[in-house]
């Protein structure tokens, strides 16, 4: 069976520090992967997406980056946060497009 | 802007009584649609989905929902609910078979004994 796994679990940063947060799914081949962030109070927004190795669209412009260096690994960055990148960041995999997607546990990430 | 509306933001209900909550979306292609929910402090798992054919599809847990295409809605029902549904419930809207999975805001709903 396929299972998603993410890394930290939580994480408190300050303002202006990088961010690496890793997503990997194990059980498939050449899923479709996908970042989402959930602010208080609102929905899932999508940030990133990704199709196979290297491909990345995104969905909307911020201070985040996405990067796919292996088939079932999905990587969300960014050089220097922001407070307004706090939230919860959820990744998830579909076998194609318009299918049900299928999410990790997320990251908790507060910046001060 | 195309967009998923969930109508209830919070909702308290003891067990045994009904539950619908309504999802209305706003796009006019062909779309998929899901109810996912979100027990507390677990993942974001899968209630039930329409891609076509019957209108009424049903869940795990009891869940069914039903796609009403002239009102563009998606309204999720339980006819008994129990002390262990309470949880954060969300509505997502695929247009178009893309790859985006629109959601709205989400319902919390509080089932007291």
């Amino acid at each position: 069976s396929q299972t998603i796994h993410q890394w930290p679990a939580t994480l408190v940063q300050p303002v202006g520090s990088p961010l690496s947060l890793e997503c990997t799914v194990e059980g498939t081949s050449n899923p479709n992967l996908y970042w989402y962030r959930q602010a208080a109070g609102r929905g899932l927004q999508l940030l990133f997406y990704s199709v196979g190795i290297g491909q990345i669209s995104s969905e909307v412009p911020q201070n985040l980056s996405a990067s796919r260096p292996q088939d079932r690994q999905f990587i969300l960055s960014s050089k220097k946060l922001l407070l307004s990148d706090s939230g919860f960041y959820l990744c998830a995999w579909s076998p194609t497009q318009g299918h049900e997607q299928f999410f990790g546990p997320g990251t908790r990430l507060t910046v001060l | 802007a195309q967009s998923v509306s969930q109508h209830n933001h919070h909702v308290i209900l003891s067990e045994a009584a009904s539950l619908e909550l309504g999802c209305n979306y706003s796009y006019g292609g062909t779309v998929n649609l899901f109810w996912y929910v979100q027990y507390p402090g677990q993942h974001l798992q899968l209630l039930l989905k329409y891609f076509s054919g019957d209108p009424l599809v049903k869940g795990i847990k009891g869940f069914e929902a039903e796609f009403i295409k002239s009102k563009f809605s998606f309204n999720l029902r339980k006819p008994s609910v129990q002390w262990s549904d309470t949880a954060e419930y969300f509505c997502a809207v695929n247009p178009d078979s893309g790859y985006a999975l629109n959601f709205g805001k989400g319902t919390s709903l509080l089932v007291t004994p």
